[in-house]
């Protein structure tokens, strides 16, 4: 079945830092990606998104570019700040899969040290 | 002010005691879905629902119902709870055409002793 592998955490950085998460996925049909983030206490929210090869999603200075060949979505950001402090999952939907079935990785911890 | 609100918030219980956690949305959206968080498992999906009156399973529905007989709410019920259904349980909503892109509720933590 359809499955999101992501690079185990905790990552620390110091401010300033460059960041990257690698996110890898399998599925049958044409999936969407996602990266949603998570702050301490409080519910996910949507980061970024790209639908198909090649679309590059931005947003709040991260982006992650969708690869079809290598079956990745990394996340990236050039300079990270304390506020991004959070956990990143990286998710997936297939909509030539089951239709309604968000697939997520485990999450990555991040944080960033002043 | 656009949402998906949960109650409660904080629930402590025990085994075998019947509850209903309720999932709420003002934004007329067709999609909700059902997740718990734990530990080294990150987010698994127990229900969803693409509109009212249609719910299909996720990846761990056991010991879980859900109905949607109204476009805003989306209950999870646990008719027998067990310990190890303690978690961290988010509700979300979206779009029918677009259910990737979800907003999600603040959270119940749910602890069966």
């Amino acid at each position: 079945g359809d499955s999101v592998t992501q690079m185990e955490g905790p990552v620390t950085l110091s401010e300033e830092a460059c960041l990257t998460i690698n996110c890898t996925y399998t599925a049958t049909g044409y999936p969407s990606l996602f990266w949603y983030v998570q702050y301490p206490g409080e519910g996910l929210q949507l980061l970024l998104k790209a639908t198909k090869a090649d679309d590059k999603g931005s947003n709040k200075g991260f982006e992650a570019t969708y690869r079809k060949e290598t079956t990745s979505f990394h996340l990236e950001k050039g300079s990270v700040q304390v506020s991004d402090s959070a956990v990143y999952f990286c998710a997936l939907s297939d909509r030539g899969g089951s239709q309604g079935n968000l697939i997520f990785g485990k999450g990555t911890k991040l944080s960033v040290k002043p | 002010e656009a949402q998906v609100t949960q109650n409660p918030r904080y629930l402590i219980t025990v085994t075998g005691k019947k509850l209903t956690v309720t999932c709420s949305q003002n934004m007329n959206h067709e999609y909700m879905s059902w997740y718990r968080q734990d530990p080294g498992l990150g987010l698994r999906q127990i229900y969803y629902s693409m509109n009212v009156e249609v719910t299909d399973k996720g990846d761990v529905p056991e010991g879980y119902k859900v109905s949607r007989k109204e476009k805003r709410n989306f209950p999870l019920i646990l008719e027998s709870p067990s310990p190890n259904q303690t978690s961290l349980y988010f509700c979300a909503s979206s779009l029918r055409e677009s259910w990737g892109e979800q907003y999600f509720g603040p959270g119940t933590r749910l602890t069966v002793t």
